[in-house]
């Protein structure tokens, strides 16, 4: 069981670039959920995924879209990055149900965008 | 519409002394639960203990105990015996059981536990 997986861990982008953030989870979780953590600060949601096929906006939707076309993997796509995408983004997944607090976090990308 | 409020950036306790991280919140949703994280240097988040908000009694989970006052709304993370290793950022977090998919979480507290 390998839990919520991210790659890449780390990357640097230019201005202007695109380019897609991997999740997967392999515990047939309904809901995944993709966080951006900016210095000092606390987790802001993005986009999140009540099952295969169906997304909606969270807190900070602009600049990035989402897909989901499995139950297992949640692509997270910057469309052109901009230095204020400069964060570490954390995927994550959670069963609903008598779980719902079980929530599994991947272990984080680091981006850069210079 | 949910808000998380953690008002203390940071904190200091004593080695082998108790602390508590103070959190409110407020939302529209009837049922909700309520989750303290914890993430050390290294940035992984941690769960640490969950309350529900029908639940009767406080949530504990060995040193980590939730102080939950539904009429307060608020959700406050006791830790006791303090330990080096529990410095760390510590984040309040929620998500309304009708839909499980959003978290929302405070801006953090960071713990410093001096020796």
């Amino acid at each position: 069981n390998a839990g919520v997986t991210q790659t890449p861990k780390f990357q640097v982008l230019k201005t202007g670039q695109s380019m897609t953030l991997q999740c997967a989870q392999d515990m047939n979780h309904e809901y995944m959920s993709w966080y951006r953590q900016d210095p000092g600060m606390g987790l802001r949601l993005i986009h999140y995924s009540v099952g295969a096929g169906i997304t909606d906006q969270g807190e900070v939707p602009n600049g990035y879209n989402v897909s989901r076309s499995t139950t297992e993997d949640f692509p997270l796509r910057l469309l052109s990055a901009a230095p204020s995408q400069t964060s570490v983004y954390f995927c994550a997944s959670n069963s609903g149900g008598t779980r719902v607090y079980e929530q599994y976090f991947g272990p984080g990308t680091r981006l850069t965008v210079t | 519409a949910q808000k998380i409020t953690q008002t203390q950036p940071g904190m200091f306790v004593q080695e082998k002394e108790a602390v508590t991280l103070d959190c409110t919140y407020d939302t529209s949703d009837p049922s909700y639960g309520l989750f303290w994280y914890k993430q050390p240097s290294s940035g992984e988040m941690i769960f640490l203990i969950y309350q529900g908000s029908y639940d009767q009694q406080n949530a504990t989970e060995g040193r980590y105990s939730l102080n939950f006052q539904k009429a307060r709304k608020s959700a406050n993370l006791v830790i006791s015996a303090s330990q080096l290793g529990d410095s760390a950022m510590y984040f309040c977090a929620m998500r309304g059981l009708t839909n499980a998919g959003k978290s929302t979480f405070g801006d953090g507290t960071t713990l410093t536990v001096k020796p």
